[in-house]
């Protein structure tokens, strides 16, 4: 059971908006700062979204993050097929440590 | 560029030990902490710890504390976790990640780089 809850799975069509829902707690999402992840498949995570809005260089402005209270939401608009991949959401915890969420699997279809 | 090595796949039996590596370049090794990331297969991301190599300071998740052991050594930008005793359900990909601030004092924010990988399999 991971600490932050994503739903497993999301899809949607080429050039679709899809969205990806992350709910955490007042000691994760409330107090800090969201991080979003990309994992296309046999390779190691990628930062895609940091400071819950702030895209790393190289990644598309099609990606875009928010954050409202103890939730956060991944955006991907105008859907390419190389966007297939599973997305994590990430938080320091207060408790202290890093949490995850158990991670969205994105079907482009 | 800074990048982080991880070694090679191993195939374990139970009750065997592991060390295996992850080693910096690209940057100031013993300013940053190192992190290890467990990856079962199937399943999410869990933070497993942390090493801040320039003096060795280890911090585990709960849930890892006394399962692994996060060690370091300055001189080769290299860390290491390792099991003394691998059970089945050790079976991963393990991942380490720089966080991205630097300094001792600064726990938190992102990872980035990760290493490629390192795939554990025990089985008997």
């Amino acid at each position: 059971q991971s600490v932050l809850t994503q739903p497993p799975s999301a899809s949607g069509t080429p050039g679709q908006r899809v969205t990806i829902s992350c709910s955490g707690s007042s000691s994760n999402i409330g107090s800090n700062y969201v991080y979003w992840y990309q994992q296309l498949p046999g390779t190691a995570p990628k930062l895609l979204i940091y400071r819950n809005n702030q895209r790393p260089s190289g990644v598309p402005d099609r990606f875009s993050g928010s954050k409202s209270g103890t939730s956060a939401s991944l955006a991907i608009s105008g859907l390419r097929s190389e966007d297939e991949a599973d997305y994590y959401c990430a938080a320091w915890d207060d408790s202290p440590s890093w949490v995850f969420g158990g991670g969205t699997k994105l079907t482009v279809l | 560029e800074v990048q982080l090595v991880q070694s090679g796949a191993e195939v374990k039996k139970p009750g065997e030990s592991l060390k295996i590596s992850c080693k910096g370049s690209g940057y100031s090794f013993t300013s940053y902490w190192i992190g290890w990331v467990r990856q079962m297969p199937g399943k999410g991301l869990e933070w497993m710890g942390i090493i801040y190599p320039g003096d060795s300071d280890t911090r585990y998740s709960p849930s890892f504390q006394g399962q692994v052991t996060i060690s370091a050594d300055k001189s080769i930008s290299t860390a290491y976790l390792q099991w003394s005793s691998l059970k089945a359900s050790d079976t991963a990909m393990y991942y380490c990640a720089r966080p991205s601030a630097a300094g001792k004092r600064v726990l938190g924010g992102w990872f980035d780089p990760w290493g490629q990988g390192t795939l554990v399999t025990v089985s008997s």
